[in-house]
């Protein structure tokens, strides 16, 4: 299956830590990934990690995977105003895994 | 610069009317994919190619149709087939295989009028 499930909504004050959750269905992923989107702008990558991976840090980005339970995070430290945007996560399928399948995106607020 | 381009950022097409959204990328990139994004939908796969001359139906395609004649080119004709075009149109390209992200163009988002 293709399912990837995120929360639609997460508010936080600026400073504190945001985390951010998704859960996918297909074991057979081998890449997993985390998009930021601006209002009316298309997708950046933030970061991926490899499903061989439990956890990658990218400066105030973490990422964990729980491979088990087929969850995925993202934990943003000291939040900004800035990082107030639609948070994807992605997993890549498909024969010579050329599928990328998203999540419903969940819209992070940061309160000043 | 090496990136995807869409264009145009804003369009508005009559009811019954055929549109094309334009994809162009400079990376060399063989696989290409068309979204569609509505509120709280995420991202839906509408068509992808792997491969020049060649394209899969997503998982909507149906009032949709692409063309792949050149590497660099994927336009999304919709058609007035599809009965609810309003929505936010994205663009992406990756290499093929298991490594690597899709990069993402700008969106085009539609408007029926």
């Amino acid at each position: 299956g293709e399912d990837v499930e995120q929360s639609l909504f997460l508010s936080v004050r600026e400073g504190d830590s945001s985390v951010i959750n998704c859960t996918y269905t297909d074991s057979s992923s081998t890449y997993l990934y985390w998009y930021k989107q601006e209002p009316g702008a298309g997708l950046q990558l933030l970061t991926y990690i490899f499903s061989n991976m439990d956890m990658k840090q990218d400066q105030r980005l973490t990422v964990l995977l729980n491979k088990k339970d087929k969850h995925l995070s993202l934990r943003i430290a000291d939040t900004q105003t800035g990082d107030s945007a639609i948070y994807f996560c992605a997993e890549r399928l498909g024969y010579n895994f050329n599928k990328f399948y998203f999540g419903s995106g969940t819209k992070l607020n940061v309160k000043p | 610069d090496g990136g995807i381009t869409q264009s145009p950022k804003y369009l508005f097409r009559k009811e019954g009317q055929n549109v094309t959204l334009s994809c162009e990328q400079n990376l060399n990139h063989d696989a290409m994919y068309w979204y569609r994004q509505d509120p709280g939908q995420g991202l839906r796969l509408i068509y992808y190619s792997q491969i020049v001359n060649d394209f899969q139906k997503g998982d909507i395609a149906e009032g949709y149709s692409v063309s792949r004649e050149k590497k660099e080119s994927f336009p999304l004709t919709v058609t007035s087939a599809q009965k609810n075009p309003t929505a936010f149109y994205l663009c992406a390209s990756s290499i093929t295989g298991q490594a690597g992200e899709a990069f993402f163009g700008q969106g085009t988002r539609l408007t029926v009028v």
